[in-house]
């Protein structure tokens, strides 16, 4: 596609349910990153997967979030047992190649996750 | 620590007039700086970056910025302001600790609002 997209939209749940946030990178885009935004952390990094190298999971909050990225392209990031305070907007982001540190990043319009 | 600050929580302008988004940064070695807008609703659109060479950078919808490395500075300018204008603005800086370059680190974001 043109540009990152990201299903769902919005998402609501009941605190403990597990959840699964899809991000789909713009085509030829190597590396993918996650990022969470919050009105009390403002935009944090989660997690970044390059090509077929291991990922970078410095970012994730607890042992209850998880990521995988498929085939090198799809990414689904994985909430168990979710909290309230895991509530935020998550943000999906692809670029060229992500080695060097200055292609850009370009993000998806986000799924909204509420914890009720 | 490496950080991005954006001291204004907000930035009022009238339309027609100039306008300035000040970000300054801390990083250790080369800084990669980045400017994101977001609408409503909206994941972030990448507007400019910073990486080498000249101070002044222009980048999308008429924005631009001027790298101040003495005042470790990175501001974000437009001579005539519009309506649609108004959104939330990032500053980032790439992580330059070795192994977290992938990661953006980002302000806290400044809200601009242009009055007709």
């Amino acid at each position: 596609g043109a540009g990152v997209s990201q299903s769902p939209s919005n998402k609501v749940t009941e605190k403990g349910k597990d959840v699964e946030l899809r991000c789909d990178p713009i085509s030829g885009h190597t590396a993918l990153y996650w990022y969470r935004q919050s009105l009390g952390q403002g935009l944090e990094f989660l997690i970044y997967f390059q090509g077929n190298s291991a990922p970078d999971k410095s970012g994730l909050p607890s042992d209850r979030f998880s990521a995988e990225r498929t085939g090198g392209s799809v990414s689904t990031l994985t909430i168990q047992r979710t909290q309230q305070e895991d509530s935020a907007v998550y943000l999906c982001a692809s670029s060229l190649r992500g080695t060097s540190g200055t292609d850009t990043q370009y993000f998806g319009p986000g799924t909204r996750l509420t914890v009720l | 620590a490496q950080s991005v600050a954006q001291p204004e929580d907000q930035v009022n302008v009238a339309e027609g007039n100039p306008l300035t988004v000040k970000c300054t940064y801390s990083v250790s070695g080369n800084p990669y700086l980045f400017w994101y807008v977001q609408y409503p609703n909206r994941g972030l659109q990448f507007l400019l970056k910073y990486i080498t060479g000249d101070n002044l950078v222009k980048g999308s919808y008429g924005f631009e910025a001027e790298f101040n490395k003495s005042q470790t500075s990175f501001h974000l300018k437009k001579p005539s302001a519009l309506v649609s204008d108004s959104a939330l603005y990032f500053c980032a800086v790439r992580d330059s600790i070795s192994g977290g370059y992938n990661k953006l680190i980002f302000g806290a974001g400044t809200r601009l609002a242009v009055h007709p």
